[in-house]
């Protein structure tokens, strides 16, 4: 069964404090790696697709990186509002639905 | 840029009701999603269509039917709905292997 676990589910930081967020999965045949952010009563929204190790997408402050095992989402220098949920998901070969992780919670104090 | 337009944001609703969830998308998608997201659990697949008339069932579809009459509108029904059933409600589209983009969801409350 696919299945994707996010940690940590929380992460406290200082503005310009960098961290990194960690997604693992295990997938039948991965098609693509999906990471959304996720704001208090919205929708996800689409950051990044990766689809091979070895892999890497920047966008801002944000950079996504993956392996055969997981897929890391680094955040360098973070400001208050990079705060929101992020949330990863894999893609099986053959199949069109997404499996989430449960997101990790991530908060920057100015 | 591609959106998907969930009728209500908030939904109020009794145990026993036929509840109508409705989603319309706007970039000629042919893949539509339903999911619920729930504190701990993340979100969850209902039904998806990847065709007009066209249906799947996803990991959680007991209690809920869908129907996807036009292209780009899919709904959600909840048969006869329970308590077990609030929740926060997320349509989504897509077209083949793109990344799936996401309404803002309806929160429905069950009483």
């Amino acid at each position: 069964e696919d299945q994707v676990t996010q940690s940590p589910e929380a992460l406290r930081l200082q503005e310009g404090e960098s961290s990194s967020l960690n997604c693992s999965y295990t997938v039948s045949g991965l098609r693509g790696l999906f990471w959304y952010r996720q704001d208090p009563g919205k929708g996800p929204e689409f950051l990044f697709t990766l689809y091979s190790a070895g892999e890497e997408k920047e966008k801002e402050r944000l950079k996504a990186t993956l392996t055969k095992k997981e897929s890391f989402l680094h955040i360098t220098a973070p400001k208050p509002e990079d705060s929101a949920t992020y949330l990863c998901a894999v893609q099986a070969r053959g199949f069109q639905k997404l499996v989430f992780g449960t997101g990790t919670r991530l908060l920057v104090s100015p | 840029d591609v959106k998907v337009t969930q009728s209500s944001r908030y939904l109020v609703k009794r145990t026993g009701e036929k509840v109508f969830l409705e989603c319309v998308q706007d970039m000629d998608h042919e893949n539509m999603f339903w999911y619920r997201q729930d504190p701990g659990l993340g979100l969850r697949l209902i039904y998806f269509s990847y065709d007009v008339k066209m249906k799947e069932k996803g990991d959680i579809p007991e209690g809920y039917s869908v129907s996807r009459e036009k292209k780009e509108r899919f709904s959600l029904i909840l048969e006869s709905a329970s308590t077990s059933q609030t929740s926060m409600y997320l349509c989504a589209s897509g077209l083949g292997t793109e990344p799936q983009h996401f309404g803002d969801g309806t929160r429905l409350s069950i009483l």
